[in-house]
């Protein structure tokens, strides 16, 4: 079984670009999450896609958005960086909704 | 709404001792999962367990147990003889029908075992 990889590991921006931050979901998961992590807090959700469609959002803005591709690959796009999106970004996997999470290293990122 | 609550934000021992982790659940559902994830300094979070919520059996594995009561709607989590190995944040999730099966998160408890 292959783990759940995320590319890049480390991300520097300014506020006002756009990002693109990506996972490779473990082999047969046909569930990913992506979740925020800010220092000293416990994952915030931001959504999930099954299939390849979103199917459950957490609280953050639109401008958070999200693709699922069929070879298990994701992706996590936040437009217009503001400072408070300094976080560290995971994605998880698992086969089913309900069942354990497969996380990848995540991708820190910081916004100038 | 579900909720998660780890009031311990930090905890400190000497290797050997052992420590018990805290968690504390909400939620308005029968049905629904608890689980238990480590964070090392490395960042990938490490499943740990999986319980439902019609199974109180307590669990051993090893060094770990863990202790979960409906009646107090508490799901602690214990390591007997900490090593050095064992520091890291260790997070308390929750996820039930209400909430999708999408985890919530608890804020963790840094967990710190000096030599």
């Amino acid at each position: 079984e292959t783990g759940v990889t995320q590319s890049p590991t480390h991300l520097i921006k300014t506020r006002g670009q756009q990002v693109t931050l990506r996972c490779s979901s473990q082999s047969g998961h046909n569930t990913v999450s992506w979740y925020q992590q800010a220092l000293g807090q416990g994952p915030q959700f931001i959504f999930q896609y099954y299939r390849e469609e979103e199917n459950g959002r957490g609280n953050f803005p639109p401008r958070f958005s999200g693709l699922q591709f069929p070879n298990y690959s994701s992706e996590l796009n936040v437009n217009a960086l503001e400072l408070d999106d300094s976080a560290l970004y995971l994605c998880a996997s698992s086969k089913q909704r309900g069942e354990k999470l497969f996380f990848g290293s995540g991708t820190q990122l910081s916004v100038l | 709404a579900q909720k998660v609550t780890q009031a311990q934000t930090e905890i400190s021992v000497v290797e050997k001792e052992d420590v018990t982790l805290d968690c504390v659940y909400e939620t308005r559902d029968t049905t629904y999962y608890l689980f238990w994830y480590k964070q090392p300094p490395s960042g990938e979070l490490v499943f740990l367990i999986r319980r439902n919520s019609f199974d109180e059996q307590n669990e051993i594995s090893g060094r770990y147990s863990w202790n979960f009561q409906k009646s107090t709607s508490s799901f602690n989590f214990t390591i007997t003889a900490s090593q050095v190995v064992d520091s890291a944040v260790y997070f308390c999730a929750l996820s039930d029908s209400g909430g999708s099966y999408i985890p919530t998160f608890g804020r963790g408890t840094s967990l710190i075992v000096h030599p």
